[in-house]
């Protein structure tokens, strides 16, 4: 079957590091995407890794460790702007994603 | 850059009504989605298309059928719509395989009364 895992919220204050973790069961593997949607907006996408190990971007870094089924997402020297919904996504096929219900972080003043 | 465009941002629709969702893209993407975005589900995947003509179920297919004649557009058809269809539609595209990112569409709010 197939299961994925992820806090519903974080709360966190600008300048801050934050880590969504996210677990994930699929009968087939290729990758974990990660993508972030605003409110009113479509998601759109962040990272994805196939391999194991750190993937940076910017501010933005995402993780995968594939023999434990677990990623996460670090936000970096958080920003009000990055308030939003964050959604991984597993592979399993592959052209096809796997979206859970998302974490909505929130990010304070 | 990729501009995945869907034709309505409103719709309202009555019960029982035939309802087309269009969708179309210009990056000349092999890969078409279309999801379900639900407030505390996330998003589900209705059905998705890797090449004209070609179409596979997702999660939530019942209720629901898709047609893709040409490569940059991809539909979405409530046979019969019902109240439990009130929902935001989510389309997105894609290139190949192995992870390339989805490109989404701003979504059409669809309310059936």
């Amino acid at each position: 079957g197939q299961s994925l895992e992820q806090p519903s919220e974080v709360t966190a204050v600008e300048g801050a590091i934050v880590q969504i973790n996210c677990t994930y069961q699929t009968s087939g593997f290729y990758g974990l995407s990660w993508y972030q949607q605003h409110d009113g907006g479509a998601p759109t996408f962040l990272s994805y890794n196939a391999l194991d190990g750190l993937e940076e971007t910017g501010r933005f870094s995402s993780f995968l460790s594939r023999s434990d089924s677990y990623g996460y997402l670090l936000l970096q020297e958080l920003q009000m702007k990055d308030s939003a919904s964050y959604f991984c996504a597993p592979s399993g096929s592959a052209r096809q994603l796997t979206f859970g219900s998302g974490t909505q972080l929130t990010v304070l003043p | 850059d990729v501009k995945v465009t869907q034709s309505s941002r409103y719709l309202v629709k009555r019960t029982g009504e035939k309802v087309f969702l269009e969708c179309v893209q210009d990056m000349d993407h092999e890969n078409m989605f279309w999801y379900r975005q639900d407030p505390g589900l996330g998003l589900r995947l209705i059905y998705f298309s890797y090449d004209v003509k070609m179409k596979e179920k997702g999660d939530i297919p019942e209720g629901y059928s898709v047609s893709r004649e040409k490569k940059e557009r991809f539909s979405l058809i409530l046979e019969s719509a019902s109240t439990n269809q009130t929902s935001m539609y989510l389309c997105a595209s894609s290139l190949g395989q192995g992870g390339q990112p989805q490109h989404f569409g701003d979504g059409t709010r669809l309310s059936i009364l």
